[in-house]
């Protein structure tokens, strides 16, 4: 699987949108990025993937670049609850389950 | 539907002793997946199974470390003579039987200390 680099923290006031970059440059054409949370020391939560396209749901945004070899999560209105540790992954379709976790993005919200 | 379910959720051990950590994976699923995860670092794999079968251990430490999927019952790692350096948190994750599958669902964890 392909390596991703994420920035170690960030912190986004309350309210405001959240934007998490996330670089894959050995990403190859069939794996996917995936981003996943970590709430305080809880089970990692499902956010959202994607292969080329941007991609939304009722939590995020994903915007990948048209090279493949970056994308940035994005949550829209940030809320405390929203503070957790987000991992950026690059995996295939079928084994997105055995996933390579880094060290992903501290996020810290703040009133 | 409940979700993924692990328990105990805290399991004191001393050394040399056994540890079973069991998850019972979300009502439709038959892939399960064990993380391990060291005070302050991210997850590792450590092994995928499907029902009765072992699909890769390829992070499953060579010795102590085992891991089954029963076809009745939760899943079970077990870990023999325990050592201090197997504090950590385990969690479990499973998916469903379907190619296109993207998504694992994990559980709380199983916070394991040994002293």
């Amino acid at each position: 699987d392909a390596k991703t680099t994420q920035p170690t923290s960030m912190d986004c006031a309350e309210g405001r949108a959240a934007n998490l970059p996330c670089n894959h440059s050995t990403i190859s054409g069939n794996e996917y990025v995936y981003w996943y949370r970590q709430i305080h020391s809880q089970g990692p939560q499902y956010i959202i993937h994607g292969l080329k396209n941007n991609e939304t749901n009722e939590m995020a945004s994903l915007i990948i670049t048209e090279d493949r070899k970056s994308s940035t999560l994005i949550l829209p209105h940030a809320t405390l609850r929203d503070t957790a540790v987000y991992y950026c992954i690059v995996g295939g379709t079928g084994t997105a389950s055995k996933l390579t976790f880094g060290t992903g993005t501290r996020l810290q919200v703040t009133l | 539907n409940a979700g993924v379910m692990q328990n105990p959720r805290h399991l004191v051990r001393r050394r040399g002793q056994e540890a079973r950590l069991r998850c019972s994976p979300m009502k439709g699923h038959s892939h399960v997946y064990w993380y391990r995860q060291l005070p302050e670092e991210g997850l590792k794999f450590m092994v995928y199974l499907q029902k009765e079968n072992i699909i890769d251990e390829s992070g499953m430490p060579k010795e102590r470390f085992s891991a089954e999927f029963p076809k009745e019952g939760p899943s079970i790692l077990r870990i023999q003579q325990v050592v201090r350096g197997d504090s950590a948190a385990y969690f479990c994750a499973s998916s469903w039987d379907s190619p296109m599958n993207t998504e694992a669902f994990f559980g709380q964890g199983t916070r394991l200390t040994v002293v």
